[in-house]
């Protein structure tokens, strides 16, 4: 049974450009939910979908946006980077019987130049 | 808003010592809380968890008690082993049916043989 798995691994923008990060859930979850983790810093929410729906948000702006597909799959879009959008973003997949327990990825690192 | 604190790291312990690692939350209402754990070169993984008021977690030899009257919830280990070496971030779920967590800033455990 595959986890939780994210795609890419690792990847280099540059400033202004526009990223695409992507997430395969566990099998038979249906919430995704996307984290930024700077270094050293736990990871910090920034929205969850269910139902194919943004059900809640974080702090962060509209540069941040998210889609989830009827198979619950995910993606996180980034607009306009900027240096410190660079961290580790990592999906976290639940039942939504059962929020709270997620199961983790292991992340994308975003460097943004 | 909620927040999470731990304690600072790195934790440095000789095998079998006793490990504590201290966590204090803020929270409206009875948050659920959450010690998760990061292996190097894996994702988070939930370690366990305590939904109400002096229930206990435990998973693995790990224990902690959630204390309302401290807001407390200290992760502890009678006899730790070299595998034990992580990084350990406690969370707090408001008592939403989502899934948002709140993290620590997470505290690196190093055992020593």
């Amino acid at each position: 049974d595959a986890g939780v798995t994210q795609s890419p691994t690792h990847l280099i923008k540059t400033r202004g450009q526009q990223v695409t990060l992507r997430c395969s859930p566990k099998s038979g979850h249906d919430t995704v939910s996307w984290y930024q983790q700077a270094l050293g810093q736990g990871p910090q929410f920034i929205f969850q979908y269910y139902e194919e729906e943004e059900r809640q948000r974080g702090n962060f702006p509209d540069r941040f946006s998210g889609h989830q597909f009827p198979n619950y799959s995910s993606e996180l879009n980034v607009n306009a980077l900027l240096l410190g959008d660079s961290a580790l973003y990592l999906c976290a997949s639940s039942w939504n019987s059962y929020p709270g327990e997620l199961f983790f990825g292991e992340g994308s690192r975003l460097t943004v130049l | 808003g909620n927040s999470v604190t731990q304690m600072e790291g790195p934790v440095t312990l000789s095998e079998e010592a006793f490990l504590t690692i201290n966590c204090t939350y803020t929270a409206t209402g009875y948050p659920s809380l959450f010690w998760y754990v990061q292996y190097p070169g894996e994702g988070l993984q939930l370690l366990l968890k305590a939904t109400k008021a002096d229930d206990k977690g435990s998973n693995k030899g790990f224990e902690a008690t959630y204390r309302k009257e401290t807001t407390s919830f200290h992760l502890e280990k009678g006899s730790v082993q070299v595998s034990d070496s992580a990084v350990y971030f406690c969370a707090a779920k408001g008592s939403s049916n989502t899934g948002k967590l709140i993290f620590g800033q997470g505290t690196t455990l190093q055992v020593k043989p």
